[in-house]
């Protein structure tokens, strides 16, 4: 079945630091793929999205980019803020059907001033 | 539209009780998911509606569980017998089509219920 496999965390980062959270994932056909972020005490929100082959997805400074061949999608950001500091969670959904997600375990970003 | 709204937002019971919990989606979005997260996890999937009809359900929902979408609007997520493994906190998301994204779908979380099984 579809699955994803992201780094464990915690990731601790000083501020202006490169970021970067592996994703790789194994789906039948070309799903979707996506980027969740939970902030402390809060909801689920998607944060970029890509649904293609060789598409970046964009947000807030982040990017991931659809990599089919190496079955990838790693978030990255030049330069993290402490307010970055959250759960991000890599995902992807199948192409028609009913979309359900299947979620990583969770990646815990921290970052210090 | 507010977004998806979860009610309650906490809940402890005590184990051998039955809860039942309430998910008001995105008033055009004709899908609905409900999910549950334990600590340290990612969401797991529980069910899926298309308007009224409930199309999947996983593994992971036992007998004790039962969701139901009334008219495709608002859905009822009902745990009998609750035994302290139901610990979880319980999302629900709505979807609707994205234009023009070749057949990609939009998600909205709600906040979550947080069931404690004491």
């Amino acid at each position: 079945g579809d699955s994803v496999t992201q780094m464990e965390g915690p990731v601790t980062l000083s501020e202006e630091a490169f970021l970067t959270i592996n994703c790789t994932y194994t789906a039948t056909g070309y799903p979707s793929l996506s980027w969740y972020v939970q902030y402390p005490g809060e909801g689920l929100q998607l944060l970029l999205k890509a649904t293609k082959a060789d598409d970046k997805g964009s947000n807030k400074g982040f990017e991931a980019t659809y990599r089919k061949e190496t079955t990838s999608f790693h978030l990255e950001k030049g330069s993290v803020q402490v307010s970055d500091s959250a759960v991000y969670f890599c995902a992807l959904s199948g192409v028609g059907g009913y979309q359900k997600v299947t979620f990583g375990t969770g990646t815990k970003l921290q970052v210090i001033p | 539209d507010t977004g998806v709204s979860q009610n309650p937002r906490h809940k402890i019971t005590k184990r051998g009780q039955n809860v039942t919990f309430r998910c008001d989606p995105i008033s055009e979005h004709n899908r609905l998911y409900w999910y549950r997260q334990t600590l340290g996890q990612g969401p797991e999937f529980l069910t899926y509606f298309q308007n009224e009809a409930q199309l999947e359900k996983s593994r992971l929902l036992s007998d004790r569980f039962s969701a139901e979408r009334p008219k495709g609007s608002f859905s009822t997520l009902e745990i009998q017998r609750t035994e302290q493994g139901d610990s979880a906190m319980y999302l629900c998301a709505s979807s609707s089509k994205l234009t023009g994204t070749g057949g990609a779908y939009g998600y909205t979380f709600g906040s979550g219920t947080r069931l404690t099984v004491v």
